[in-house]
């Protein structure tokens, strides 16, 4: 069964830093691309970053691009996403996803998701 | 800024029809933006119902299905059930290398 979880969502200052895990199961973790989503309290959802199977290729949405940077390290199943100088407007439940065809570029959408953790930015 | 549009609201009769879309504000959608579709219900993580405009995600029904209609992305239902009472987005694919969600449309099955 594919699983993802995701980890390490906290509350955290303005301006503060955070790293988000997503641990995967089930499938060969190092042939898919990769996304992070967010969705605020009571909002939609957003796409936040990728990244390819072989981590070559990353990309990220405009509101989150300078501060987050998107890694993974296919020994440990593992996808990170590194938040820094964390805003107010950052606050969201953040969901990892994995794309659904191996070894695709970034045009693969988000296929099977986790239950997301959540990151408050609060002063 | 790329906006993505969707119908705010829709509402379908138990057993009936319905077509939701996914516009650019500028723009055309075609296949080359691989429109992709999403259910979600309140406070659950979202499920993939098609990607790549009308590939079916695993289990997922065939009373859903993809489609391009016109300058638009669609996601039809057929025989709508209640538990399809919920909100949808779809997501597009933009040429720059990053994807963009529309705003999600609220189902009522009444």
């Amino acid at each position: 069964e594919v699983q993802l979880v995701e980890s390490g969502g906290v509350v955290v200052h303005p301006g503060g830093s955070l790293r988000l895990s997503c641990a995967v199961s089930g499938f060969n973790f190092d042939a898919y691309t990769m996304h992070w989503v967010r969705q605020a309290p009571g909002k939609g959802l957003e796409w936040v970053s990728l990244i390819s199977w072989d981590a070559v290729r990353t990309n990220y949405a405009l509101s989150v691009r300078g501060r987050f940077t998107i890694s993974r390290d296919n020994s440990k199943n593992s996808l990170y996403l590194h938040m820094n100088s964390l805003r107010t407007e950052d606050t969201a439940l953040y969901f990892c996803a994995k794309a659904p065809t191996s070894y695709s570029g970034s045009w693969v959408p988000m296929d099977v998701w986790g239950q997301g953790t959540t990151v408050t930015v609060s002063s | 800024q790329t906006v993505v549009t969707q119908e705010a609201s829709f509402s379908v009769s138990p057993g009936g029809t319905v077509t939701l879309t996914c516009a650019l504000a500028s723009g055309s959608v075609s296949a080359g933006y691989y429109p992709s579709w999403y259910q979600q219900t309140p406070g659950q993580a979202p499920r993939t119902l098609i990607y790549s405009t009308n590939t079916r995600s695993s289990g997922v029904p065939d009373r859903f299905s993809g489609s391009i209609l016109g300058n638009k992305a669609a996601l039809t239902i057929t025989g709508a059930q209640a538990d399809d009472e919920s909100d949808y987005y779809c997501v597009l694919y933009m040429p720059s290398g990053f994807w963009v969600f529309g705003g999600g449309t609220r189902l009522t099955v009444l």
